[in-house]
C-alpha cells in the first residue's frame, strides 16, 4: 500500500542554519503531497503543498518540490529561526480515496 | 473565525467506560476524519467521513466508533477503552476540492486510559 518514510529526528539546528528534512513516498500514480507543521500543543497546519510532478510548493521560506523520479518531497529552508522549532509531518492524499498517509514526523529544535 | 473544536482537551478514563470526544467544525466542510498520533507512528487515521450518513474506515478503527448525523459534528466513541487506546487524537475537516484544498485540525485530545 501507499507509503511515507520521512528522517527521524530530532534535528538541532542553530538560527540562520540551512535545514532539509527528507521526506520519500510509496504510491499508486501520482497522489498529492503535502507538509503539515505542528507546533507545541497544536493541532497541524499547512505549510504547503504540490499535486503534480515537478510541482514546487513554498510558504514562510520553506520549499519543496514534486520529484516523480526519485518519489522525494524533500522541505528546505535557506535561514531557520527559532520560531520554526516544531515537528513537521509529510503526508500524502491516495488517489480516489479521501485517505491520507502521513510519515512519523521530524521535530526540528532552532537554537538561537 | 473558522475552526475545528474539539472536547475535552484532556481526558483520564478507565478501562471499558465509553467515552465520546467531540468534534465540530464551522467552514461547512463536507470531509471530517479523525487521527490518533503516537510517538514513532506519526498520525493514523481512524475514520472518515465524505458528507452526512457517509463514513469509512482508515487505518486503525478497531475499538473506535463514530457518527455523522450533521455536517457540523463529527463525534469519536470509545464503547469500551482499553490502555492501548491512549494516545493524542485529532479531528480534521477539510475544505473543497479544487479550492486550495487543505485540512484544518482541531487542537487535539489527550487521551489516558488507565
Amino acid at each position: 500500500g501507499d507509503s511515507v518514510t520521512q528522517m527521524e529526528g530530532p534535528v538541532t539546528l542553530s538560527e540562520e542554519a540551512f535545514l532539509t528534512i527528507n521526506c520519500t513516498y510509496t504510491a499508486t500514480g501520482y497522489p498529492s503531497l503535502f507538509w503539515y507543521v505542528q507546533y507545541p500543543g497544536e493541532g497541524l497546519q499547512l505549510l504547503l503543498k504540490a499535486t503534480k510532478a515537478d510541482d514546487k510548493g513554498s510558504n514562510k521560506g520553506f520549499e519543496a518540490t514534486y520529484r516523480k523520479e526519485t518519489t522525494s518531497f524533500h522541505l528546505e529552508k535557506g535561514s531557520v529561526q527559532v520560531s520554526d522549532s516544531a515537528v513537521y509531518f509529510c503526508a500524502l492524499e491516495v488517489i480516489g480515496t479521501y485517505k491520507y498517509i502521513f510519515g512519523t514526523g521530524t521535530r526540528l529544535k532552532v537554537l538561537a | 473565525e473558522a475552526q475545528v473544536t474539539q472536547n475535552p482537551r484532556y481526558l483520564i478514563t478507565v478501562t471499558g467506560k465509553k467515552l465520546t470526544v467531540t468534534c465540530s467544525q464551522n467552514m461547512n466542510h463536507e470531509y471530517m476524519s479523525w487521527y490518533r498520533q503516537d510517538p514513532g507512528l506519526g498520525l493514523r487515521q481512524i475514520y472518515y467521513s465524505m458528507n452526512v450518513e457517509v463514513t469509512d474506515k482508515g487505518d486503525v478503527p478497531e475499538g473506535y466508533k463514530v457518527s455523522r448525523k450533521e455536517k457540523r459534528n463529527f463525534p469519536l466513541i470509545l464503547e469500551s477503552p482499553s490502555p492501548n487506546q491512549t494516545s493524542l487524537y485529532f479531528c480534521a475537516s477539510r475544505s473543497p476540492m479544487g479550492i486550495g484544498e487543505k485540512l484544518f485540525f482541531g487542537s487535539g485530545t489527550q487521551l489516558s486510559v488507565l
